[in-house]
Formats: C-alpha cells, sequence, structure tokens
C-alpha cells in the first residue's frame, strides 16, 4: 500500500514552460484535491475532486488544470508557468469529502517542490 | 469567506514544558476543527479531529479544545519533547474542502 505517491518531488522550470505534476493513491479513495503550500500562508487549495469525471475549483485555481480520468490518479497541469507559481504543491485523498473522521481523514503526498525561474 | 489565523508564528521551548498554540477562525459556523502535525519535507498528518457539537479531544500528550463561539481553538501539548518539533496546522471544514491557517513552527530544545 503506497498510499499518496506524487511525482516529480523536485522541479526547476522557466517562465512559458508546461508540466503536470502527478498524483497516484492505491487506497480506492473517491476524493482527492491539490493544494499550494507557501512561506507564511498555509495550504491553499488549488483543485479538488469528488470522483472519476468530477472536477472543481478551490481557492487558487487561476493558472491551474486538472483533470479525473480514473479513480487513482489527478494530475495537475501548469499551462504557463509563472514565478508566482513558485511553491511546494500537496496532493490528498480521502474516501470521501475531508470530514475528518474515520475513512474520511485526508491523506497527503510528500510534496512537489516547483521553482519557476 | 473563512479566515484561519494561527498564533504564535513560531514557538521555542525548552523540553519537558507544557505549551499552548492557538488557532482562531472568523466564521462559526464550522463542521469541524481539525489539527494536523507537518515534519520538514513531509506532507501532513492528522492529530486531532473536533467535531462542531464537542469541546476538546485528547490523544496522548495531545488536548485540543474548540469554543465555537468565539471562534476560537487551542492545541495543549504536555510534557513537550524534542520530537514533537514540527510544524502544527488547524484547519477548518467549509462544504468540501479545508481551510487552513498558516501554522506554528515548534521547536522543543534538549
Amino acid at each position: 500500500n503506497a498510499g499518496v505517491t506524487q511525482t516529480p518531488k523536485f522541479q526547476v522550470l522557466k517562465t512559458g514552460q508546461s508540466m503536470t505534476l502527478q498524483c497516484a493513491q492505491d487506497m480506492n479513495h473517491e476524493y482527492m484535491s491539490w493544494y499550494r503550500q507557501d512561506p507564511g500562508m498555509g495550504l491553499r487549495l488549488i483543485h479538488y475532486s469528488v470522483g472519476a469525471g468530477i472536477t472543481d475549483q478551490g481557492e487558487v485555481p487561476n493558472g491551474y488544470n486538472v483533470s479525473r480520468s480514473t479513480t487513482e490518479d489527478f494530475p495537475l497541469r501548469l499551462l504557463s508557468a509563472a514565478p508566482s507559481q513558485t511553491s511546494v504543491y500537496f496532493c490528498a485523498s480521502s474516501y470521501g469529502p475531508p470530514k475528518g473522521s474515520g475513512a474520511n481523514v485526508l491523506t497527503f503526498g510528500a510534496g512537489s517542490r516547483l521553482t519557476v525561474l | 469567506k473563512q479566515e484561519v489565523t494561527q498564533i504564535p508564528a513560531a514557538l521555542s521551548v525548552p523540553e519537558g514544558e507544557n505549551l499552548v498554540l492557538n488557532c482562531s477562525f472568523t466564521d462559526s459556523a464550522i463542521y469541524n476543527l481539525q489539527w494536523f502535525r507537518q515534519d520538514p519535507g513531509k506532507g501532513l498528518t492528522s492529530l486531532l479531529l473536533i467535531q462542531s457539537s464537542q469541546r476538546e479531544q485528547t490523544s496522548g500528550r495531545l488536548n485540543a479544545s474548540l469554543d465555537k463561539s468565539s471562534g476560537r481553538s487551542t492545541l495543549y501539548i504536555a510534557a513537550s519533547q524534542p520530537g514533537d518539533s514540527a510544524t502544527y496546522l488547524c484547519a477548518v471544514r467549509e462544504g468540501n474542502k479545508l481551510v487552513f491557517g498558516a501554522g506554528t513552527i515548534l521547536r522543543v530544545k534538549s
């Protein structure tokens, strides 16, 4: 049981480049989400999904796209990277929306550190 | 819009001290509040969950309280140890998402 796996762990991009951060979970979780963490600002929700084929915007969705073609995978795409997207990105999943109890406690990946020059 | 604030931003204490971390939120109509721990370079681990109808939860040396009417929660750590050094974050549930505070960086010196 690998839990939530994020790749890559580190990435450096130039302004304007595009890339995809991968997130995969093997726990049959319906709910998956992407957060970014910046110093002094905590975690902010980018996009989330309550099941395959369903996605919704979080607090800071601009500049990012997501898709959920399978239950296991929830990739985050940066369309045209900007220095403001330099951050640490976390993927998290749970069986249902994060109610915090039992199976709905969020499981986090180890993070992907992105630098945009 | 729900906003979550954590005070202090950083805290350094000697081993063995009891300590309190604070979390406040602007909208008292919350479903629940959670405390997480984050170690450097790692993801978050859930520590305690308090439902909106509860006043406190305990797990080992950790005790979390919730006062919805004043929009506050505290995390009490008893007899702190160097292994408690980490960033502690609180989060409140808003619909299908969690709203996080910026965290308190705790350092326990041996």
